[in-house]
């Protein structure tokens, strides 16, 4: 099997950088793909294939994979982005796996 | 776009099968390239995939639910569904599906059906 780790909680000043972190052994071999969700709602896909933001999300969203860490980047953090973020990555066995998710606190 | 829409029973007995139907709008569902995945969210928890289904009609599921889940495809309704047996307390939570973009790459789950909650109890 195949697991990712994500840290629990991150906090960030507004209008600061927030890091949030996906760990796995080799993920950086791996598509990361990265998810917001606020209470109630859907997850919003933000990042795909380690770095690339899908249309309509903000430059202020970025991410990297190297070696067996993935990063989400949020620059210049707002209150609205104030959310659980999950990482996702592939593996054969058992598929699609998602980290334990990271909530973020703006402060 | 393109639109995902779940449906079902809110509400299931235990060591029965939860039935949820998910209706794609706006897209075709037997475009090459995507497949329709089932995720689920136990209360406070994350996410946890469940499997998927391609419009050939493969089917892949996440090990550890795998005895128990089946994922099936209507083409001409524009819907996949997912059958889970032998419910328990354990199965209830919140179920989405959402498109599994793969066109010449992975470019993630790129779209959600908006989720519908499902509890377990007599």
């Amino acid at each position: 099997s195949y697991e990712v780790t994500q840290p629990l909680s991150v906090s960030v000043a507004l209008g600061q950088t927030a890091t949030i972190t996906c760990g796995g052994d080799n993920i950086g071999t791996k598509n990361v793909h990265w998810y917001q969700q606020k209470p109630g709602q859907a997850p919003v896909l933000v990042i795909y294939g380690d770095k690339n933001r899908p249309s309509g999300i903000p430059e202020r969203f970025s991410g990297s994979n190297s070696g067996n860490t993935a990063t989400l980047t949020i620059s210049g953090a707002q209150t609205g982005d104030e959310a659980d973020y999950y990482c996702q990555v592939w593996h054969s066995i058992p598929g699609w796996v998602f980290g334990g998710g990271t909530k973020l606190t703006v402060l | 776009q393109v639109q995902l829409h779940e449906s079902g029973p809110g509400l299931v007995k235990p060591s029965e099968t939860l039935s949820l139907t998910c209706t794609v709008s706006g897209g075709s569902i037997s475009s090459a390239g995507y497949y329709w995945s089932w995720i689920r969210q136990h209360p406070g928890k994350g996410l946890e995939w469940i499997g998927y289904i391609y419009y050939s009609g493969s089917t892949y599921y996440n090990p550890s639910l795998k005895s128990r889940v089946s994922i099936s495809l209507d083409t001409s309704k524009q819907q996949f569904s997912l059958k889970l047996s032998s419910v328990t307390a354990a199965d209830t939570a919140v179920y989405y599906c959402a498109r599994d973009n793969r066109l010449q790459s992975q470019n993630g789950f790129d779209v959600w059906g908006q989720g519908t909650t499902v509890t377990v109890s007599s």
